[in-house]
Formats: C-alpha cells, sequence, structure tokens
C-alpha cells in the first residue's frame, strides 16, 4: 500500500522570497517520487522525479525536491518564487512492482507581487 | 501534435445524452490511463490500458465505458450521467506502468458538465 500527505492545502509567498511545498509518503516499496503542477484550466504538468538516484532531484523552472527517507518525506523547494510559479503542485508515490500513481490532495501556490 | 492531445476541451451534456471523449497521445508510450478530477478531492484513476488491454478499472460506474483501439487512442464512452460526473477528465500515458518510466504525462483534459 502506499500514499502521499502534503501538509499545506495553500501555500503563500511573495515574489523573489523562498518557495517549500511539504510532502510526505508511505510505501511498502522503495518508491519512485514525483511532482506535478497544475495551472488553471491546464493538465499536470512533471516538474521533476525521484527514482532511487541521487536524492538531491533537480527539476524543471529551478524547482528541486530531496528524498529523505529517514523523514519519509520529499519536500519541493525554489529559492526565488516567480509570480508565473503561482499553480497547484501535487506529490505523487509509485511504489514497486506492478503499482500505479498515487496523488496527494495538491497545494495550491500564491505568489503576491 | 505533441505529447497527449484530449478533445473536446469542453462539453456541455444531459443526463440521457451519449457522447465521447477522446485521448491520443504522440510519446510511443504504451499505457494509457482516464482520470477524474473534481473539486476539493484527489486526483481518481480511473481506468488503466496497457498495450491495448484493460489492467485497472477502479469501480467506476457502468456509465462510462473506455475503450482503447490501439496504444495511441483513448476514449471514454459516456451515456446517462448525472451531475456528480461533472468534472475535468484528464487522460495521461506512461512507457510503462511501472517501474522506471513510469511517469505519466497528461493531455489538457475535458471540463464536463451534466446538466
Amino acid at each position: 500500500a502506499q500514499s502521499v500527505t502534503q501538509l499545506d492545502s495553500h501555500v503563500s509567498v511573495s515574489e523573489g522570497t523562498p518557495v517549500l511545498l511539504r510532502c510526505n509518503y508511505s510505501s511498502s516499496y522503495s518508491p519512485s517520487l514525483f511532482w506535478y503542477v497544475q495551472h488553471p484550466n491546464k493538465g499536470l504538468q512533471l516538474l521533476l522525479k525521484y527514482t532511487s538516484a541521487a536524492t538531491l532531484v533537480k527539476g524543471i523552472n529551478g524547482f528541486e525536491a530531496e528524498f529523505k527517507k529517514s523523514e519519509t518525506s520529499f519536500h519541493l523547494t525554489k529559492p526565488s518564487a516567480h509570480m508565473s510559479d503561482a499553480a497547484e503542485y501535487f506529490c505523487v508515490v509509485s511504489g514497486g512492482g506492478y503499482s500505479t500513481l498515487t496523488f496527494g490532495k495538491g497545494t495550491m501556490l500564491l505568489v503576491s507581487p | 501534435e505533441t505529447g497527449v492531445t484530449q478533445t473536446p476541451r469542453h462539453l456541455v451534456m444531459g443526463m440521457t445524452n451519449k457522447k465521447s471523449l477522446k485521448c491520443e497521445q504522440h510519446l510511443g508510450h504504451n499505457a494509457m490511463y482516464w482520470y477524474k478530477q473534481s473539486a476539493k478531492k484527489p486526483l481518481e484513476l480511473m481506468f488503466v490500458y496497457n498495450f491495448k488491454e484493460q489492467t485497472e478499472n477502479n469501480s467506476v460506474p457502468s456509465r462510462f465505458s473506455p475503450e482503447c483501439p490501439n496504444s495511441s487512442h483513448l476514449f471514454l464512452h459516456l451515456h446517462t450521467l448525472q451531475p456528480e460526473d461533472s468534472a475535468l477528465y484528464l487522460c495521461a500515458s506512461s512507457r510503462r506502468t511501472a517501474g522506471g518510466g513510469n511517469e505519466q504525462f497528461f493531455g489538457p483534459g475535458t471540463r464536463l458538465t451534466v446538466l
């Protein structure tokens, strides 16, 4: 069984300040972990993925995430927020073997000028 | 066209209508998925197809009928829907369903409204 918990439903930041979106996961297997972003009225876009290689994963648009097995966390960060980062972000886990993706409930990122 | 495309982008239908949603992927993937995204609810996986064979059906009501004629095309046939079926329906594809290459690529979705 696998599950994912996104700890914040909404995060508000000012443009130019750091972004932290928190995610904890549970998986019976060595997981693959993903972050997706969804802009209004659009589909989901893959930001980055972790698949048991380096624990610090760099993605598109300056985002990165660190896999911490001891904390079962996969938090998403960005040093400096941009207005275009305002969107909903989904943390996703996939377990071993035949396994579909399990999505978190999403975190809405609001960026103010 | 590149990536995953979905048509129509918007659909309004009555409860007695029959309509179909279409998804096409141009990525050479072998697996395709239908998801339902409702307001304030997590993304719900509906169906999974792997090499044209349905491998997962998450207790979806029979008023939703999927069809996968080949690895590039996926349809969702709709009939006698209920207002609570109004949602964004997302199609996705991936190279595999598990292991490396199972990251999914999503289409833009079809916004469905049932009156």
